[in-house]
């Protein structure tokens, strides 16, 4: 195991709140990335950091931010939640030079 | 096209059953190739990594071609705790310096019944 935590582990939250996910690792790897999981779609990159405050667009950005501001910390922040944005959301880390993706235990966020 | 494709599923074999999964992949410039294990309501485990030659670990087999873009991944004599969500996962490296292109398969449910 990578040494990932998330918190919170489970979030219920109302529609317009803001929201912020935070992923912490111990490992000191590079790469840090956000998932959301969601039936009938697998697995999707939200964003993903390649070093402290270098960060960019995944594939389903809309709605989402990220920060960096430690190697240990990748926060992921939910403007103002929407309906849509109910999920499972994974925060994955990897070191340089290698391949493997290590996952954190997730977050279930539901928006009413 | 989904750039990652795999068997839609879900299996459902009896134990000591013999069990293979297929995935294809849309880019032909992939160029590492896991096998993830997702029980449910949990993480994705790295389960294998899939090299040219295949390799074997166990009762698990991958395999891949790249002439044809496919995976595939074989369990042998099926144990009860085999049941779990296998992903197809496809490294895509786009930019030597900073980030590889990473996707998942949809996944393949396996239940193994007693």
């Amino acid at each position: 195991d990578a040494g990932i935590t998330q918190s919170p582990r489970h979030k219920v939250t109302e529609t317009g709140t803001p929201v912020t996910l935070r992923c912490h690792q111990t490992e000191n790897h590079r790469y840090m990335y956000w998932y959301r999981q969601d039936p009938g779609h697998g697995l999707r990159l939200i964003h993903y950091s390649y070093g402290v405050k270098d960060t960019d667009k995944g594939e389903v950005s809309d709605g989402y931010s990220v920060s960096r501001s430690k190697t240990e910390d990748f926060l992921l922040t939910l403007e103002s939640a929407t309906s849509s944005q109910t999920s499972v959301y994974f925060c994955a880390t990897r070191r340089g030079g290698t391949d493997t993706q290590y996952f954190g235990p997730g977050t279930r966020l539901t928006v009413l | 096209r989904k750039e990652v494709e795999q068997d839609p599923g879900p299996f459902n074999v009896p134990e000591g059953a013999t069990v293979a999964f297929n995935c294809t992949y849309s880019n032909s410039a992939s160029q590492s190739f896991f096998w993830y294990r997702q029980d449910c309501r949990k993480e994705p485990k790295l389960l294998m990594s899939v090299y040219s030659s295949g390799n074997e670990d166990g009762r698990f087999t991958a395999q891949l071609n790249r002439a044809s873009q496919y995976i595939s991944l074989l369990i042998r004599d099926s144990k009860l705790s085999d049941s779990a969500t296998y992903l197809c996962v496809v490294n895509i490296n786009l930019r030597k310096t900073s980030y590889d292109k990473v996707i998942f398969g949809p996944g393949t449910s396996l239940s193994v019944i007693p």
